[in-house]
């Protein structure tokens, strides 16, 4: 079964520090995933697609099948950053393809 | 371009009315979702249409039924609401199933049952 790991619930940060979201997940086969932003009681929008390996409002992030982790970064943090954070796995294959699933969601406030 | 809109925004129920959250994309996506949201739980997929015609359980069903009306329209129906069933509700499209652009989400619907 696919599962996505997000070890930190609150993660407090200054303006201009860097931040890291964690983001560990457990899949059989290549999977897709992605970093979904959702500012207060808004819908989600779509931050990041490993697939793409684009920058978006300066956070990054890197696959790395060896430790199956799909962290978020950004080298300064802004407060327009504070937010939850999602971060989300397709399933790509077989039957239930298409499916997304989440992990709890990481709620970062940055501090002036 | 109204991407993915969900109706009602928010609504109230008493423990056993039924009724029905409608969702609707206009960007020709063949495959359609229902997620629900709580805290401290992320989200939650409840049903799934792969594309048109199919629709699939997902990690939550109970309780909930889905109609994939036509390609655009992918309703979702309490027939006997709980209060278990409070939660803010979110739709969402993707072009295809597989390897395509990132998912759109609707603005929610927040329901509480009482």
């Amino acid at each position: 079964a696919q599962r996505v790991t997000q070890p930190e619930k609150l993660l407090s940060v200054f303006k201009g520090a860097p931040v890291e979201l964690k983001c560990n997940y457990s899949y059989s086969g290549s999977p897709e995933l992605f970093w979904y932003v959702q500012y207060s009681r808004q819908r989600l929008q779509l931050l990041l697609r490993h697939i793409s390996r684009e920058s978006i409002k300066g956070f990054t992030a890197d696959l790395n099948k060896g430790e199956t982790s799909f962290h978020l970064k950004k080298p300064f943090a802004q407060e327009e950053d504070s937010a939850m954070y999602y971060c989300a796995l397709a399933n790509a294959g077989g039957t239930s393809y298409g499916k997304l699933t989440f992990g709890q969601g990481t709620i970062l406030t940055v501090h002036p | 371009n109204a991407g993915v809109t969900q109706t009602p925004k928010f609504q109230v129920l008493k423990t056993g009315q039924s009724m029905t959250l409608q969702c609707a994309q206009d960007m020709n996506h063949n495959s359609m979702y229902w997620y629900r949201q709580d805290p401290g739980m992320g989200l939650r997929l409840i049903y799934y249409s792969a594309s048109e015609g199919t629709t699939d359980k997902g990690e939550v069903p109970n309780g909930y039924n889905v109609s994939r009306l036509n390609k655009r329209e992918f309703s979702l129906r309490l027939e006997s609401a709980a209060p278990s069933q409070t939660s803010v509700y979110f739709c969402a499209s993707r072009v295809r199933a597989q390897f395509g652009p990132g998912y759109t989400f609707g603005s929610g619907t927040r329901l509480t049952v009482v």
